[in-house]
């Protein structure tokens, strides 16, 4: 199976800030990586496919980059409803894997 | 607009059976592989199964292989998870997912005495 490591696993952060987030996977998956949000109680979320495209209805705010192995989520100007648990997945080879999360904490 | 909206789950005594079943809009439904992935309370994301969108293919993680049934109505455009035999480690939020980034609402199975 193909190893998805995800940091930081929490970080802290104010209003307005810019935040990056790392998944690293343990085998070259092309561009075949998506981030999602999930919130307490509620269905993750996708923002980006392909490891670098929007969904449909995702502020441009969520940018996502990277290819091979690395792979970059980086929101911009966080808000309030930006504070959720963010999680990577690979969809290159079977089973689907995903990173441990980021949980993007209010400072 | 895609939509995969999940229905079945409920509370179940262990070594019981439940059939999830998740119904699929907005895209061509023949077209797609379809999985099936599982939240236990507080704990990550684990894929489960996944069957290829003739139905001719099917694959299980190790913990559910022999257990769990994974199906599919083309004519309906529906996916199904017959679960059997189940256990309390099975406790979790079932999700239906297309695995581009497309996901359900999810449906809650507990199994508990």
């Amino acid at each position: 199976d193909i190893q998805m490591t995800q940091s930081p696993s929490s970080l802290s952060a104010s209003v307005g800030d810019r935040v990056t987030i790392t998944c690293r996977a343990s085998q070259g998956i092309n561009n075949y990586l998506v981030w999602f949000q999930q919130k307490p109680g509620k269905a993750p979320k996708s923002l980006i496919y392909a490891a670098s495209t929007l969904q449909s209805g995702v502020p441009s705010k969520f940018s996502g980059s990277g290819s091979g192995t690395d792979f970059t989520l980086t929101i911009t100007s966080l808000q309030p409803e930006d504070f959720a648990t963010y999680y990577c997945q690979q969809y290159y080879n079977y089973p689907l894997t995903f990173g441990g999360g980021t949980k993007v904490e209010i400072k | 607009e895609v939509q995969l909206v999940e229905s079945g789950g409920g509370l179940v005594q262990p070594g019981g059976s439940l059939r999830l079943s998740c119904a699929a809009s907005g895209f061509t439904f023949t077209n797609y592989w379809l999985h099936w992935v599982r939240q236990a309370p507080g704990k990550g994301l684990m894929w489960v199964s996944r069957i290829k969108s003739d139905g001719s293919i099917t694959n299980y993680a190790d913990s559910v292989k022999g257990r769990f049934t994974i199906s599919r109505d083309n004519a309906k455009n529906t996916l199904y998870l017959q679960m059997n035999s189940l256990r309390a480690e099975d406790t979790a939020v079932y999700y239906c997912v297309r695995a581009e980034g497309y996901w359900g609402q999810g449906t809650l199975v507990t199994v508990s005495s």
